[in-house]
């Protein structure tokens, strides 16, 4: 069945360091690709998206790039703040339930 | 413009109780989601419901568990017996079409069984 995996946790980093948190996927079809933020104490937030093969999403100065033959979805941002600190969880979706991967913990230290 | 409303945020049963979980999806959302998050894990798809139908039910339990999203009403996921085992968080999410648009997550309810 369909599956996401990404890089283990937790993942700590000065203020304004750059961030990669790695995640590839396994699925039949052609899935849409998601990342999603989860706050302490909070439910999920959609951070970006992707729908098809080469596509990046991007919001709040993170970004994902849809890449079909290493079948990845790895997110990045360029310089992280205090305020990012929370679990990220890549999914995917082939017109299916969300799948998700077990989360990567961030904790960004001033 | 309200979010997905999850309540109560956290309920507490004795093993053997009944757990009621309640989810106002987003206005204007008739497909609704529940999932189940344990301890350090990713999200688990338990159920999808449109408004008077189950449409997958493939990752609920097939027994104690059971989910309904009435013509009026919140859906309700509702644990009938329940074991330690079922301590977790559950969310809920909701769309406004079908499994191709943006899920909008509740802040979920946290499930502890004494």
């Amino acid at each position: 069945g369909d599956s996401v995996t990404q890089m283990e946790g937790p993942v700590t980093l000065s203020e304004e360091a750059f961030l990669t948190i790695n995640c590839t996927y396994t699925a039949t079809g052609y899935p849409s690709l998601f990342w999603y933020v989860q706050y302490p104490g909070e439910g999920l937030q959609l951070l970006l998206k992707a729908t098809k093969a080469d596509d990046k999403g991007s919001n709040k100065g993170f970004e994902a790039t849809y890449r079909k033959e290493t079948t990845s979805f790895h997110l990045e941002k360029g310089s992280v703040q205090v305020s990012d600190s929370a679990v990220y969880f890549c999914a995917l979706s082939a017109k299916t339930p969300l799948v998700f991967g077990k989360g990567t913990r961030l904790s960004v230290i001033a | 413009n309200a979010g997905v409303m999850q309540n109560p945020r956290h309920l507490v049963r004795r093993r053997g109780q009944e757990a009621r979980l309640r989810c106002s999806p987003m206005k204007g959302h008739s497909h609704v989601y529940w999932y189940r998050q344990l301890p350090e894990e990713g999200l688990k798809f338990m159920v999808y419901l449109q408004k008077e139908n189950i449409i997958d039910e493939s990752g609920m339990p097939k027994e104690r568990f059971s989910a309904e999203f009435p013509k009026e009403g919140p859906s309700i996921l509702r644990i009938q017996q329940v074991v330690r085992g079922d301590s977790a968080a559950y969310f809920c999410a909701s769309s406004p079409g079908g499994m191709d648009q943006p899920q909008h997550f509740g802040d979920g309810t946290r499930l502890s069984i004494l």
